[in-house]
C-alpha cells in the first residue's frame, strides 16, 4: 500500500537518462548527510552517505554532492532504471547523538 | 532472517485507548529509533535510543513514550491515543556511529 504522501515534488525521467534529486538542509553542524530510498509500502533503505568534510562521494551508479556554502545536497543517479522509481529522502545527523533526522522527499518516476 | 520486526502490521484504535507498538531487532545494534510518516510530511523522529537503558526525545515526542530495557527491544507506547496520531510508524536500528539505519516494515495505525 501507499506509505508516502501525495504532495511530494515529483521528478519524471526517461529510462536510461541521469537523474538529479536535490535537498536543502539547515543545520551547518551536521556531521553526516545521507540519502535514503523508499519504495511503496516499505521502510526507507540506505543508499549512500557523505561526511561534512567531503564534497563528493560516489557509489554504484550514484553520486552524492555536498555544497556547504549554500547548504545543498544532491543525489545523482546514472542511467536511471525502472527499479529506481521510489521516493528519495535526504537525512542528516545533527549532533553527536545517533539521531537521524529526515528532510523532505522527492518522488522519482521513471518512464519506460 | 536477520532484521527488524514490527508488530502489529496495522491497527485500528479507539481514541483514548492505550497502545504499544512493538519493535525487535536481532542485529545487536546499539541505536534504535521510532519515526512517524504522515501523508506529505516525510519521516519525523519521535524518540530514539543510543544504547540499552537510555532514551532521548526526537522532533515530535509528545503523546508517546519509549523504553529500552535491553538491546533488542524498543517498544513505543501511546498512553491515550488521539486521531492526530493516525500515521504509519517505522522502527529502525543502526550500529553505533553508523548512518545506515535498517527499517522495519511499518505499522499502520488509525485512531478513530
Amino acid at each position: 500500500g501507499e506509505s508516502v504522501g501525495l504532495h511530494l515534488p515529483t521528478l519524471s525521467v526517461q529510462e536510461g537518462d541521469n537523474s538529479i534529486i536535490n535537498c536543502a538542509y539547515s543545520n551547518s553542524a551536521s556531521d553526516y548527510f545521507i540519502w535514503y530510498k523508499q519504495e511503496s509500502g516499505k521502510g526507507p533503505q540506505f543508499i549512500i552517505d557523505i561526511r561534512s568534510n567531503m564534497d563528493k562521494r560516489q557509489g554504484q551508479r550514484v553520486t552524492v554532492l555536498l555544497n556547504k556554502t549554500v547548504k545543498h545536497l544532491s543525489l545523482q543517479i546514472a542511467a536511471t532504471q525502472p527499479g529506481d522509481s521510489a521516493v528519495y529522502f535526504c537525512a542528516e545527523t545533527p549532533d553527536s547523538s545517533y539521531k537521524l533526522i529526515f528532510g523532505s522527499g522527492t518522488r522519482l518516476l521513471v518512464r519506460p | 532472517i536477520a532484521g527488524i520486526t514490527q508488530a502489529p502490521t496495522s491497527q485500528i484504535l479507539a481514541a483514548g485507548r492505550r497502545m504499544t507498538l512493538r519493535c525487535t531487532q536481532d542485529m545487536r545494534h546499539n541505536a534504535m529509533y521510532w519515526y512517524r510518516q504522515d501523508l506529505g510530511l516525510g519521516l519525523r523522529l519521535i524518540h530514539y535510543s543510543n544504547t540499552a537503558g537510555t532514551t532521548g526525545k526526537g522532533e515530535v515526542p509528545d503523546g508517546y513514550s519509549v523504553s529500552r530495557a535491553n538491546t533488542d527491544d524498543f517498544p513505543l507506547t501511546l498512553a491515550s491515543a488521539v486521531p492526530s496520531q493516525t500515521s504509519v510508524y517505522f522502527c529502525a536500528s543502526s550500529a553505533a556511529g553508523n548512518t545506515e539505519a535498517f527499517f522495519g516494515q511499518g505499522t499502520r495505525l488509525t485512531v478513530v
